[in-house]
């Protein structure tokens, strides 16, 4: 049960777009189309922003959009806000089990 | 509006035992799975444990096997999960978090307590 690997940080500029990444093995993200992506800000509860891959829950903006390419899954969000800077974690099922990236902390500049 | 309220966290010693609760509203309980998630202080998200609507399926993270149980109770809306053989290691943020319909297939969390903090230590 290892954790899926994600960039410890990721930078932007407000307007400009992002992109984070996730990678796990055949047998999380590559073998599941259940990989959910999290917004976490300092001392609140996580919010799911993306889940089955792609699909964004109501009252999430469409500035945000996530993909999948074999064992690789991706979060984008474009047109960075200042209220987007916040860790994020990318989640895949496993067949037993679930595992979490170790997250990665978006800085807008 | 979903509400997940933990409560059962504290400061407990290695080896000893702790039970958590989470009193779920606003939303037909026991139509779907349910999850603790973990998270140590200052560091990332752990998934521990789900369990389906009707308890028939139930899984655990390799680092909790063995020692934690979860379980529900429908009629009164509450997920619980009973913590054995605590190490220091578990000293986390423990929430609860709602799940699929159904079972416990697929990570999806959707709605999240606040948490309850549990520490290990003597």
């Amino acid at each position: 049960q290892s954790a899926l690997t994600q960039p410890r940080s990721v930078s932007g500029s407000p307007g400009q777009s992002v992109t984070i990444s996730c990678t796990g093995t055949s047998s999380d993200v590559g073998g599941y189309n259940y990989v959910s992506w999290y917004q976490q800000h300092p001392g609140k509860a996580p919010k799911l922003m993306i889940y089955d891959v792609s699909k964004r829950p109501s009252g999430v903006p469409d500035r945000f959009s996530g993909s999948k390419s074999g064992n690789t899954a991706s979060l984008t969000i474009s047109g960075l806000q200042a209220e987007d800077e916040a860790d994020y974690y990318c989640c895949s099922y496993a067949g037993s089990y679930t595992v979490f990236g170790g997250g990665t902390k978006l800085t807008v500049l | 509006e979903v509400q997940l309220v933990e409560s059962g966290g504290g400061l407990v010693q290695p080896g000893r035992s702790l039970r958590l609760s989470c009193a779920a509203s606003g939303f037909t309980f026991d139509d779907y799975a349910m999850h603790w998630v973990r998270q140590a202080p200052g560091k990332g998200l752990e998934w521990v444990s789900g369990i389906s609507w009707n308890s028939g399926s139930i899984g655990y993270a390799d680092s909790v096997k063995g020692r934690f149980t979860i379980s529900r109770d429908n009629a009164k809306n509450s997920l619980y999960l009973q913590m054995n053989s605590l190490r220091a290691e578990d000293t986390a943020l423990y929430y609860c978090a709602k799940g699929r319909p159904g079972g416990i297939s697929g990570s999806l969390f959707d709605y999240w307590g606040q948490g309850t903090l549990v520490t290990v230590s003597s």
